[in-house]
């Protein structure tokens, strides 16, 4: 089984400055992929960026990039230029198989004006 | 269509009463999931579905949780004899490439049982 973990049940941020999420995970297997989702209050998940284990470079989109910490297990989440759109709840995850998620207990992200 | 559609909304259900929830999964999507999200919790695997086949469904809490996807595209969650732990949001998700590019979701059926 993986385990993932949030430590951060709420966070804010100003608006047009950065904020960093964190999450960190367990897992016994080799191949395994993360994500970063947003929830919005319509509950819609929605994929915001994704890492594949075995590739060192830390992915990025747009203004959104992760700190993929293999050997200590963290992959988080930093949000540039913040927008009032991107407040949300964040939720990590962590699969192997694809058939089954590991998700955190998420993050609340408010972003002030 | 063009997203994951979930009906109802909404529900509100007496306890002991039967439910079933639906999921619309996007066109030629093969691969299906089932997410049960309790409040200020993050979604948890219920079951998932490989066309018509389930090929897991280790995460259904009871045997009064039931899945379906007869025809491989459209899935059905049935509870039966719902009790107040049964309360949730229900997240049906569906991916074409499987885990590698992550799954699109739906906004969710939020359950409530008085």
């Amino acid at each position: 089984a993986q385990t993932v973990t949030q430590s951060q049940p709420e966070m804010s941020v100003q608006e047009a400055e950065t904020v960093t999420l964190s999450c960190t995970y367990d897992t016994s297997e080799s191949d395994y992929y993360l994500f970063w989702y947003k929830q919005p209050p319509s509950r819609q998940m929605i994929l915001v960026i994704r890492q594949e284990a075995y590739k060192q470079q830390n992915a990025t989109e747009n203004r959104f990039s992760v700190n993929f910490q293999k050997a200590a297990k963290s992959f988080s989440l930093k949000i540039s230029d913040s927008q009032l759109g991107d407040a949300a709840m964040y939720f990590c995850a962590c699969t192997n198989t694809g058939n089954q998620f590991y998700f955190g207990t998420g993050t609340s992200l408010t972003v002030i004006p | 269509g063009a997203g994951v559609s979930q009906s109802p909304r909404y529900k509100v259900a007496k306890r002991g009463q039967d439910v079933a929830l639906r999921c619309d999964p996007i066109s030629g999507h093969v691969s299906l999931f089932w997410y049960q999200q309790a409040l200020g919790q993050g979604p948890e695997f219920l079951t998932y579905f490989q066309n018509e086949a389930q090929l897991d469904k280790s995460g259904l809490p009871s045997d009064r949780f039931f899945a379906e996807r007869p025809e491989g595209s459209v899935s059905t969650l049935k509870i039966q004899r719902t009790q107040k732990e049964d309360s949730a949001v229900y997240l049906c998700a569906s991916s074409l490439a499987g885990h590698k590019v992550g799954y699109t979701f739906g906004s969710g059926t939020r359950l409530t049982v008085v």
